[in-house]
């Protein structure tokens, strides 16, 4: 069964104190890798795709790297406006697209 | 920016009566998607659409729930017979697909809070 684990559950950082936050995958032949970010009350909001192991994608302060595993979500010198929770989802080759969600890591980063 | 936009951003619902949620999603997409988050809990895929068509379900989405476009820019989704474990945030979402299979990445739309009293 496809599935995907996020860690830690929360992080709290200080304002610029980078850190990184793990999503561990099991899925039967990997389409994609995808990150979201999730504000309280919102659409789940799209921040990168991963297709194949050693691909890395950078926006701003935070970049997003894949193994045949797991995928990080890298922070640099966060803001206080970073604090949201970050999604990590996968798809599965074949079928309809459907997208498989982690729980989420709640961010809070502190000025 | 395009974006996917949902109507109405809350609905309050008597238990037992009948649900429509509804979508546009992004003009050039071509796959459509329902997925719920119950408060607190994790996105949960419910359908995907595509050629006028359910492409995969889950088996949260049975015989109480239907997915209809009924012209070329809206995507309902209706719930038959709600229940109060049906009150969750609704998010529809939709994808761009390409030959090499690129770009699937689904963008959402701000979701509809269904409540069921």
């Amino acid at each position: 069964e496809d599935q995907v684990t996020q860690s830690p559950e929360a992080l709290r950082l200080q304002e610029g104190e980078s850190s990184s936050l793990n999503c561990s995958y099991t899925v039967s032949g990997l389409r994609g890798l995808f990150w979201y970010r999730q504000d309280p009350g919102k659409g789940p909001e799209f921040l990168f795709t991963l297709y194949s192991a050693g691909e890395e994608k950078e926006k701003e302060r935070l970049k997003a790297t894949l193994t045949k595993k797991e995928s990080f979500l890298h922070i640099t010198a966060p803001k206080p406006e970073d604090s949201a929770t970050y999604l990590c989802a996968v798809q599965a080759r074949g079928g309809g697209f459907k997208t498989i969600f982690g729980a989420g890591t709640r961010l809070f980063v502190k000025a | 920016e395009p974006e996917v936009t949902q109507t109405p951003s809350h609905q309050v619902t008597q238990m037992g009566q009948e649900v429509i949620l509804r979508c546009v999603p992004i003009s050039n997409h071509l796959y459509f998607y329902w997925y719920r988050q119950i408060l607190g809990q994790k996105v949960e895929f419910l359908v995907s659409f595509y050629n006028n068509e359910i492409s995969e379900k889950s088996e949260i989405f049975d015989d109480q729930f239907s997915v209809e476009r009924p012209d070329g820019s809206n995507f309902t989704l209706k719930i038959r017979s709600t229940k109060l474990e049906d009150s969750a945030m609704y998010f529809c979402a939709s994808s761009k697909r390409q030959a090499r299979e690129l770009n699937t990445e689904a963008f959402f739309g701000q979701g509809t809070r269904l409540t069921v009293v």
